[in-house]
């Protein structure tokens, strides 16, 4: 039973192409958000979700763009995308208590 | 805006060492602390947290104590495993309207020896 799962794990992809991570949980909460782990473990929050609507965007390209069909799913949508997008990318969820529960994680290589 | 220092590693202790990683943060409001770990290859696991001013967070023999008046949050265990090995992250969380925006350090890369 996962919590929070993210498809795919592993994404290798060339400069300029569309790509998108799926991420989906199963904890009821109303918060979604994504997060991008640069090589050297620093992580920065990108978006935030409640109940579909978008609350935080930090300053991430318009070439990112978060879609929540619903309140269990965030997926995360990237248009020509670029050598520097190379990351691991982490969704996360969380009831209003502020304890963030994390996915596992997709690693994007972008060649 | 809110901001999270945590200690360089990567540190290196031997199995049964005392260990401690610092941390302090920078909020205008009261957040609540929270410290993740990441073991390799896997996402974050919150591992403790404190929600206010003197509050204790405590899990697997970690300890954490919440202090604004020094606006710390070390982090600390008497006697580190092998399995410790991973990456440490200090965290707050800052309520911006109905969510919770975690700010996080640099993470602390932990290697025990056995």
């Amino acid at each position: 039973d996962t919590a929070v799962s993210q498809t795919p794990k592993y994404l290798v992809t060339q400069m300029g192409n569309d790509k998108s991570i799926k991420c989906e949980q199963n904890l009821g909460h109303d918060t979604m958000y994504w997060y991008k782990q640069d090589s050297k473990k620093f992580l920065k929050i990108m978006f935030s979700y409640n109940n579909k609507e978008l609350i935080i965007n930090e300053t991430v390209p318009n070439r990112f763009s978060p879609k929540s069909p619903d309140k269990a799913h965030l997926n995360l949508h990237i248009n020509s995308l670029e050598l520097g997008d190379s990351a691991v990318y982490f969704c996360a969820s969380s009831p209003q208590s502020g304890e963030q529960f994390f996915g596992p994680g997709t690693r994007l290589t972008v060649l | 805006g809110d901001s999270v220092t945590q200690m360089e590693g990567p540190v290196t202790l031997s199995e049964e060492a005392f260990l401690t990683i610092n941390c302090t943060y920078t909020a205008t409001g009261y957040p609540s602390l929270f410290w993740y770990v990441q073991y390799p290859g896997e996402g974050l696991q919150l591992l403790l947290k404190a929600t206010k001013a003197d509050d204790k967070g405590s899990n697997k023999g970690f300890e954490a104590t919440y202090r604004k008046e020094t606006t710390s949050f070390h982090l600390e265990k008497g006697s580190v495993q092998v399995s410790d090995s991973a990456v440490y992250f200090c965290a707050l969380s800052d309520r911006g309207g109905s969510n919770y925006k975690l700010t996080f350090g640099k993470g602390t890369l932990l290697t025990v020896n056995p």
